[in-house]
């Protein structure tokens, strides 16, 4: 079964700063990946999806994020954060199998610093 | 463009009481639905899905059910209500297919009493 691994619970950057928030993954075949973003109290934002070819796969606001096949990884990152990037990140695989859902990751609190 | 509406936003019920969320999915024909939890600290867990009218796939035994009685409506119920069912409870849609991308809707914050 996949599995999605968020080592980060919180993180604290400074605004203006570089971000990176990782991920890694654990799936057989090749995975379907996500990044999502929640504001407190809302649903979530698809930010980011690869699916197959180039590994960096650009997203909304700014985000971007690399495939990396041999450290299973999926990291997001963002060149200069800004205080309303303050949210949870959550990364997500497909099954692969069927229509069922994602598997995610227990994500990443991001906490901005003035 | 397609939308996605979840109601009621909050809701607050006794322990032992029934329960009814509903979802719904504008701009999209036969989508995949989902229900998901969202407990404090634990990411989110996969409850039901649907491909398709009263087609429903159960992730988790739990004393909840869902239904989906139109192409675009998701239900989600319960009978009794317990204490360990407060969270917050996010619908959500893609696109026929597998592997597509998720929807959210804004959730819906359960508290029992």
């Amino acid at each position: 079964a996949q599995s999605v691994t968020q080592p980060d619970i919180h993180i604290t950057v400074s605004e203006g700063a570089s971000l990176e928030l990782r991920c890694n993954y654990s799936y057989g075949a090749t995975p379907y990946l996500f990044w999502y973003v929640q504001s407190p109290g809302q649903g979530l934002q698809l930010l980011l999806k690869y699916f197959s070819g180039d590994t960096l796969v650009q997203g909304i606001k700014g985000f971007e994020a690399e495939f990396k096949r041999s450290q299973s990884s999926f990291n997001l990152r963002k060149p200069s954060v800004h205080w309303s990037d303050a949210a949870e990140y959550f990364c997500a695989v497909a099954s692969g199998g069927g229509a069922d859902g994602l598997t995610f990751g227990k994500g990443t609190h991001l906490i901005i610093q003035p | 463009s397609q939308t996605i509406h979840q109601w009621p936003a909050t809701l607050v019920q006794p322990v032992g009481s029934p329960l009814s969320l509903e979802c719904t999915v504008e701009g999209t024909s036969n989508p995949n639905l989902y229900w998901y939890r969202q407990a404090a600290g634990r990411g989110l867990q996969l409850l039901f899905y649907s491909v398709g009218i009263g087609q429903i796939s159960s992730e988790v035994p739990q004393n909840l059910s869902a239904s989906r009685p139109q192409d675009r409506q998701f239900i989600l119920s319960s009978k009794k209500l317990l204490l360990s069912d407060s969270g917050f409870y996010l619908c959500a849609w893609s696109v026929t297919g597998t592997n597509q991308p998720q929807h959210f809707g804004d959730g819906t914050r359960l508290s029992i009493l």
